[in-house]
């Protein structure tokens, strides 16, 4: 149990587009999931903190408007990475939260913009 | 901002010796996590402790919170090969859930 997945595993996208990335809960509800960042031989960065049904709460240097967070239903969550750049490349990750300090990570998503 | 210290950051060693990963900080957390991620995908939780002093024990590995719940250690006992990967420390921000990430340990073990 407490499976989470992620979607697409991996994407390529030219400068200046948009890529949508999904979080899923397979088998529980997730009232809170998180997103991270994990740049190559780096640790996990959290980006920001997704709750159903309102407003996601960015960590601080995280441009809610270029890293758009929806949390539409208890087992879904997703990240659009608006007019991505170069610099935007990495390894995104997703949580999910079963109960409180207890989360579950999905498999990430590796972000390629060229 | 509070901050989680891991290290070391690289371990390479022989099959059959002993290491021990701390993870160190100036606040106190209301849980530690340890993980294991492998190349290209998602960490992995190995355990998670609560309680200052907290000792919990994964077959080889053993787990340690300290007291003031500011500090963790992972020792291995005796590594195999296939215990090569990152191990990552994280703290629980006030029960929030929200994660804070040590730099990671990639380690190494040769046969």
């Amino acid at each position: 149990g407490a499976v989470v997945s992620q979607h697409p595993s991996w994407v390529i996208c030219k400068s200046g587009t948009s890529v949508k990335i999904e979080c899923r809960s397979l088998d529980f509800q997730a009232t809170t999931m998180f997103w991270y960042r994990q740049f190559p031989k780096q640790s996990l960065m959290l980006m920001a903190t997704s709750n159903e049904g309102s407003k996601a709460t960015y960590e601080q240097g995280v441009e809610k408007d270029k890293f758009l967070i929806n949390h539409a239903s208890l087992t879904l969550s997703t990240l659009t990475v608006t007019s991505a750049h170069p610099e935007d490349s990495s390894f995104y990750i997703c949580s999910a939260s079963l109960q409180v300090s207890e989360q579950y990570f999905g498999p990430g998503t590796r972000l390629t913009v060229t | 901002t509070q901050l989680l210290e891991q290290s070391p950051q690289f371990l390479s060693i022989q099959e059959g010796e002993n290491l021990t990963v701390y993870c160190n900080s100036s606040s106190v957390f209301s849980s530690l996590q340890w993980y294991r991620q492998e190349p290209g995908e998602g960490p992995v939780l190995l355990v998670t402790v609560v309680t200052g002093g907290e000792v919990k024990k994964l077959k080889r590995l053993t787990f340690q919170f300290g007291d003031a719940r500011k500090d963790s250690s992972l020792h291995i006992t005796a590594a195999q090969p296939g215990d090569t990967g990152l191990y990552l420390c994280a703290g629980e921000v006030s029960n929030t859930g929200k994660l804070i990430f040590g730099q990671g340990t990639t380690l190494q073990v040769k046969p």
